[in-house]
């Protein structure tokens, strides 16, 4: 089963645009991380908010998080053509589970 | 640093045949994963090792898949026999341990099942 889900499917903005992608997920949590995977590509890891943290920033890259509501926002910055890929949340699933759980993903286009 | 190795990058197989993938992870790295992403979902856990030893498994189909880390260090995973619904990319990862880290992740190898 998958403990993240996002949201939306899919999202086209144009360069220079900001992208945000959501995530919802169904258990408590120790951290959530958000991953980047270009097409035919493997998964490359964007950055990490830990329960007890709000928001974290990285670069073009912030992320929120709301523990009372189980969810997590990406919010990319100044978005580049560089950028279209599908972003995925993911976390583990429970107390004391090691096994890192993937939502299904936001396709993010970027039009130049 | 070199990153996590995977090959083959494509296989094409038909239905009922058996098909090997190796992965060599990042120098150092304990632990080591095995997921499946069928196109258009998110990765899906099929298994995990600590060092030599598998820390999960329960996703793992284990009529058909099998997967082993001899030495741990590279791994390899072996379908047989394979059917239509296997057709996936088979994505490696390792991290440092199996504390809360971030995962690194290779390239994947995309399977066709005919």
């Amino acid at each position: 089963s998958q403990q993240g889900e996002e949201d939306p499917q899919a999202l086209s903005i144009q360069e220079g645009e900001n992208a945000t992608m959501n995530c919802s997920y169904k258990t408590s949590i120790n951290n959530l991380q958000w991953y980047r995977q270009n097409s035919g590509r493997g998964l490359v890891h964007l950055i990490l908010i830990r329960s007890n943290e709000r928001e974290k920033h990285s670069g073009r890259l912030r992320v929120t998080l709301d523990t009372s509501k189980k969810s997590s926002s990406l919010l990319i910055t100044a978005s580049r053509a560089a950028d279209t890929a599908s972003y995925f949340c993911a976390t583990y699933s429970g107390a004391g589970s090691y096994q890192l759980t993937f939502g299904k993903g936001t396709k993010l286009s970027v039009i130049p | 640093e070199a990153g996590v190795a995977q090959s083959p990058r494509y296989k094409i197989i038909e239905k009922r045949q058996s098909v090997a993938f190796w992965c060599n992870p990042i120098s150092g790295h304990a632990t080591l994963y095995w997921y499946q992403q069928i196109l258009g979902q998110g990765p899906k856990l099929l298994i995990q090792f600590q060092n030599n030893g598998v820390v999960d498994d329960s996703q793992l189909p284990k009529d058909r898949f099998s997967a082993e880390r001899l030495k741990g260090v590279d791994s390899t995973l072996k379908i047989q026999p394979a059917k239509l619904e296997d057709s996936a990319v088979y994505l490696c990862a390792s991290s440092l341990d199996t504390s809360i880290r971030e995962l690194f992740f290779g390239e994947g190898s995309r399977l066709t099942v005919l």
